[in-house]
This record gives C-alpha cells, structure tokens and sequence, in this order.
C-alpha cells in the first residue's frame, strides 16, 4: 500500500532554532513530492520537487529531494514564531487519478518565543 | 483573483439531513478535487475531476456525490449525513499534474 509517513509527529523548539522535518514514502509510479504549510485554514503551498539532489529555496526554508532512499526533508533556519503550523507532504504518482495527493499525517511544529 | 472559494465554512448537520459543500475558483483549473482532513490523519480524498463533465471516485467516497457541470464550480453532496462525516473538508484546483495545488479555506462540518 502507498504511504507518505512524516517525522516527527510534533516538534516545540525556540526563536532562532534551525529545524529539519521528514518526509519518507513509498509511492507506485512516483512523480513529485509537495511540501505544505498549515496555519489555521487552508494549506499553502511551499515546494513541489521532482528531481533528486536539487535544493529548492524560499527565505529561511529548503527541501531536498532523494529519489534513491525516498525521503525528503525540509529545513527551516533562525525560526520565528510565524513558522508554528502543521507541515504537510505529500506526493504524487503518475496514472491513477491524475495528480492524486496521499498526504503525510503532517508535523506540527511549534516556535516559542 | 479569488482564488478557491468555499462555502459554507461552518455547519452543523444532524444525522441523516443533506447539504451541498460549494466549490469554485476563478482561475480557469480544469483540475478538481475534494478532501476531508480528521485530526492526525492527513488529507484523504473523496473525489476529483479533471475537467467540465468529469468526475471520479477518491480513496473515500461513500456517502459523497459530485458533480461538475462548469470548470469553475465543483460542488460535493452529502446525502443522509452520518456521524463519522464530521471532518473539515478541503476543495482545491490546479492547473495542470507539473502545478502545486490551491485549497479553498475548508468547511467545518459537525454531524450530531
């Protein structure tokens, strides 16, 4: 059975703190893994990677890609309390239903001041 | 741009009525789907559609029905409403399979 599984589950750090999440699957067919940011409503939108080993950047947040040991991670640097949210990957396959999402259970992070 | 506009965003059901959860997005996403998220369990999907006309089941669509007479609106129907339907359900578009997707702010649905 595909699944998406996320490390670890929830995370308290302080202002300031670097911080890696996890993301390890096992998808049929795979096509790209997608990075997420939950505050309080809708997920937004952080990073989509379909090639191993090429870092993609936004301001103080990176995720990388493996494609041989199937995991992704996604780093934040000097945190601010603005980065507390749940933090959702997820990946996509070829064929199926087009694009199809299975989603981790997300990490929920914390940022204290 | 409105981008993914849902509504209602909250709502109370009791068991066995019926409701329809709006959908629509005005940036011309020929992609669809729905998705309810529980606590700690991720986002499953119900349905999806891949353009005007086209619908298909998701991993958890019982219980569910769709429709997509326009590219703009994907509306999901709940028909006799049951406990286990309480979630927040999520509708999102994309462009096209190389684009991340849009999601609508959710609708928290209670059923009692």
């Amino acid at each position: 059975e595909d699944k998406v599984v996320q490390s670890p589950l929830s995370l308290v750090v302080h202002e300031g703190d670097t911080v890696t999440l996890n993301c390890s699957y096992e998808v049929t067919n795979f096509r790209s893994l997608l990075w997420y940011k939950q505050e309080k409503k809708a997920p937004t939108f952080l990073f989509m990677l379909t090639s191993s080993g090429i870092e993609k950047k936004s301001g103080r947040l990176s995720s990388i890609l493996d494609k041989k040991e199937l995991f992704s991670i996604l780093n934040i640097t000097a945190t601010q309390t603005g980065d507390s949210a749940i933090y959702l990957c997820a990946a996509s396959y070829y064929g199926g239903s087009q694009g199809n999402l299975i989603f981790g259970k997300g990490t929920k992070l914390s940022v204290k001041p | 741009n409105a981008g993914v506009t849902q509504t209602p965003k909250f709502r109370i059901l009791k068991i066995g009525q019926s409701m329809t959860l709006q959908c629509t997005q005005d940036m011309n996403h020929n992609y669809m789907y729905w998705y309810r998220q529980d606590p700690g369990m991720g986002l499953k999907l119900i349905y999806y559609s891949v353009g005007a006309g086209i619908t298909d089941k998701g991993e958890v669509p019982n219980g569910y029905n769709v429709s997509r007479s326009t590219t703009e609106d994907f509306p999901l129907r709940l028909e006799l409403a049951a406990p286990s339907q309480t979630s927040v359900y999520f509708c999102a578009s994309r462009l096209g399979t190389n684009y991340g997707y849009t999601f609508g702010s959710g609708t928290r649905l209670t059923v009692v």
